[in-house]
């Protein structure tokens, strides 16, 4: 059972453009959601983060959109820059999975300059 | 400065024969965990710390073991690797507590032959 299902797999986006990266889960005990950001060869790291308390946080060119009600979030990247090409993993964690992360699919996400 | 290192970062070995991985960590964090990754998937967890406390997942095969010293390192053996564990290997750590933020380390890129 997918407890995070994410989309799209792949992303490319011009120099400049929105890239938007979705995710939706199903269990409402998720109390906090954080999406990763993994460049080829080195570990995820914890790029933005939100609770279900708030419907939106930005953190420079990147936002979170949650809609507690849709049980869906969603990561914003504006102004998208080359290097910002990487892969991107939603996450949800809390509830009985309190300590552990369940992670997205990934969304490949390519920048051409 | 790397706060959770693991070695080596590329680790050949052959069908059967038992290898370590290492990690360590300056953040003093309580829990570490170990994921298994695939290429274009998702980390998926085998198993975490917390303190000296060990928590296996239910599908981790009992090929996978895991020790922990100390709250510093943590050790990751596969007893028998078949080719199927091929894989990049993280180690993570997070302090237990309920935003759950995890650091990875760069991993180590296990060959089989």
């Amino acid at each position: 059972q997918q407890q995070v299902k994410q989309s799209p797999q792949s992303l490319i986006v011009q120099k400049g453009g929105i890239s938007i990266i979705n995710c939706a889960y199903e269990n409402t005990a998720f109390d906090y959601f954080p999406w990763y950001q993994q460049f080829p060869g080195k570990g995820p790291a914890l790029l933005i983060a939100i609770r279900p308390d708030v419907s939106e946080k930005k953190e420079g060119r990147f936002t979170i959109s949650f809609n507690k009600s849709a049980k869906q979030f969603s990561l914003h990247i504006m102004d998208s820059q080359p290097g910002d090409s990487a892969t991107y993993f939603c996450a949800v964690t809390g509830g009985t999975s309190y300590g552990k992360l369940t992670f997205g699919q990934g969304t490949i996400l390519t920048v051409h300059p | 400065d790397a706060m959770v290192i693991q070695n080596p970062r590329y680790q050949v070995t052959q069908f059967g024969k038992p290898v370590t991985l290492s990690c360590s960590q300056t953040l003093n964090h309580n829990v570490m965990y170990w994921y298994q990754q695939k290429s274009s998937q998702a980390p998926k967890l085998l198993f975490h710390y917390y303190d000296k406390d060990f928590n296996n997942e239910a599908d981790t095969p009992d090929n996978f073991q895991s020790r922990r010293p100390n709250t510093s390192f943590c050790f990751l053996d596969i007893r028998s690797p078949g080719l199927g564990d091929a894989a990049m290997y993280l180690c993570a750590t997070s302090r237990g507590d309920s935003k759950n933020i995890q650091y990875f380390g760069a991993g180590t890129r296990l060959s089989v032959l």
